[in-house]
């Protein structure tokens, strides 16, 4: 079964720290590698996902296939963005629906 | 603004009772999907419709069901309520379903509707 596994809990670093998100996956095929944020209150959004391959607020996310891997990074994190990050799995002919790992709290410090 | 609405945003019943959620997806969307967030759970996949006719269908009870509309909105169906069914319940939609091609839609998510279960 496809699988999403996100180690962290919870991510704490300084304003300024390099971040790094981590985001493992288990899916033998071609999937399609989503990251999503949710800021306090608020909705899901789409942050990147692999295809785009576009740099959104800073991050950026490889797919590394061989380590079924989806790491999100940013180099200077800022405080305003500290939310919960959810890394998400589509796999072909799964009629879209996402597989959400359990996600990561970042909390930027001033 | 990502254009999903959902209503109503808090819900408060009681067990054993039945409540409806409702979600409008953003214009031109023709795919509804219904997630679940719970604590233990975190969160999970429950059904999709596309265009009114069911496409998937993911860890959803059977004490729950689902329906899109003509007009596309959707609804979600929860009765026999248990203590555990309280979550935080995400409505999404996108323009199309690709079912046997190799690009997911973007989903847009709705505010959520909270529903707790005394």
């Amino acid at each position: 079964a496809q699988r999403v596994t996100q180690p962290e809990k919870l991510l704490s670093v300084f304003k300024g720290a390099p971040v790094e998100l981590k985001c493992n996956y288990s899916y033998s095929g071609s999937p399609e590698l989503f990251w999503y944020v949710q800021y306090s209150r608020q909705r899901l959004q789409l942050l990147l996902r692999h295809i785009s391959r576009e740099s959104i607020k800073g991050f950026t996310a490889d797919l590394n296939k061989g380590e079924t891997s989806f790491h999100l990074k940013k180099p200077f994190a800022q405080e305003e963005d500290s939310a919960m990050y959810y890394c998400a799995l589509s796999v072909p002919g799964g009629y879209n629906k996402l597989i959400f790992g359990a996600g990561t709290r970042l909390a930027v410090h001033p | 603004d990502s254009g999903v609405t959902q209503t109503p945003k808090h819900l408060i019943t009681a067990t054993g009772q039945r409540v409806t959620l409702r979600c409008s997806p953003r214009s031109g969307d023709l795919s509804v999907y219904w997630y679940q967030q719970s604590l233990d759970q975190g969160l999970q996949f429950l059904i999709q419709y596309y265009n009114g006719e069911e496409r998937a269908k993911g860890n959803i009870l059977e004490r729950f069901s689902a329906q899109q509309f003509p007009d596309l909105h959707s609804e979600l169906n929860l009765s026999s309520l248990e203590l555990g069914d309280s979550a935080l319940y995400f409505c999404a939609s996108s323009v199309a379903v690709l079912a046997g091609g190799s690009v997911a839609d973007t989903q847009y998510f709705g505010p959520g509707t909270r529903l707790t279960v005394l």
